[in-house]
């Protein structure tokens, strides 16, 4: 079974322009959830998707955004860039469905703001 | 606002040795405890997850979660170099399967 891919790998950009970062999960997952982590703050939430429907939201200014498409792919954007935002966006699927149920990362998609 | 304390390390101890990794959570209604492993520049991978009281084992590694004193713990015994990574525990966030995380804890296995 293919596992978390994200797209792309690696960005950079400049303070004030936007961003769209994307997840595809494992086949079967419907949860996508999304997380920057950075040294000083770690892994933070940022939002949960499950079947197209945002479940749960973490504390991030609404310039953060994303969204699910019908085959549980995901994509966030970030707009209006600012030099705080450079991190590693991680995504993470599962099944959705338990509170137990394991989350599994992709890679991450390493942004610098410039 | 749920939040989840870890010392941050680094915690450091001899090859062969038991490594004692420690959390505190803030939400009594939190339902589930993960502890991830994470190397230097990879995504973080589970090794275990809890959501009863007492202790949970998977091979050379414990869980305990203690739900009255809001403490999860994480031991590894017979600690290996490789063991050597970032140790994080995160919490179930509200409904769903979304984590809260802890800043993590630096552990070093010296041979």
């Amino acid at each position: 079974k293919a596992g978390v891919t994200q797209t792309p790998r690696y960005l950079i950009k400049t303070r004030g322009q936007q961003v769209t970062l994307s997840c595809s999960p494992i086949s079967g997952h419907r949860s996508v959830s999304w997380y920057q982590q950075t040294p000083g703050q770690g892994l933070q939430f940022l939002f949960e998707y499950f079947s197209e429907t945002q479940r749960n939201k973490g504390n991030f200014p609404g310039r953060f955004s994303g969204r699910q498409f019908s085959n549980s792919r995901s994509e966030m954007n970030v707009s209006t860039l600012e030099l705080g935002d450079s991190a590693l966006y991680l995504c993470a699927s599962s099944t959705g469905t338990f509170f137990t149920d394991t989350q599994y990362f992709g890679p991450g998609t390493r942004l610098t703001v410039l | 606002q749920k939040e989840v304390e870890q010392n941050s390390g680094p915690l450091s101890v001899p090859e062969g040795a038991i490594a004692s990794l420690n959390c505190t959570y803030s939400d009594r209604g939190s339902q589930s405890f993960f502890w991830y492993r994470q190397y230097s520049g990879k995504s973080p991978e589970l090794i275990m997850f809890i959501y009863s009281n007492g202790d949970k084992e998977d091979g050379r590694f414990t869980a305990q979660l203690n739900k009255a004193s809001q403490y999860v713990s994480l031991l590894i015994r017979d600690s290996q170099p490789s063991d050597s990574a970032t140790y994080l525990c995160a919490v179930n966030y509200q409904a769903g399967t979304a984590l809260i995380f802890g800043k993590g804890t630096t552990l070093s296995v010296s041979s």
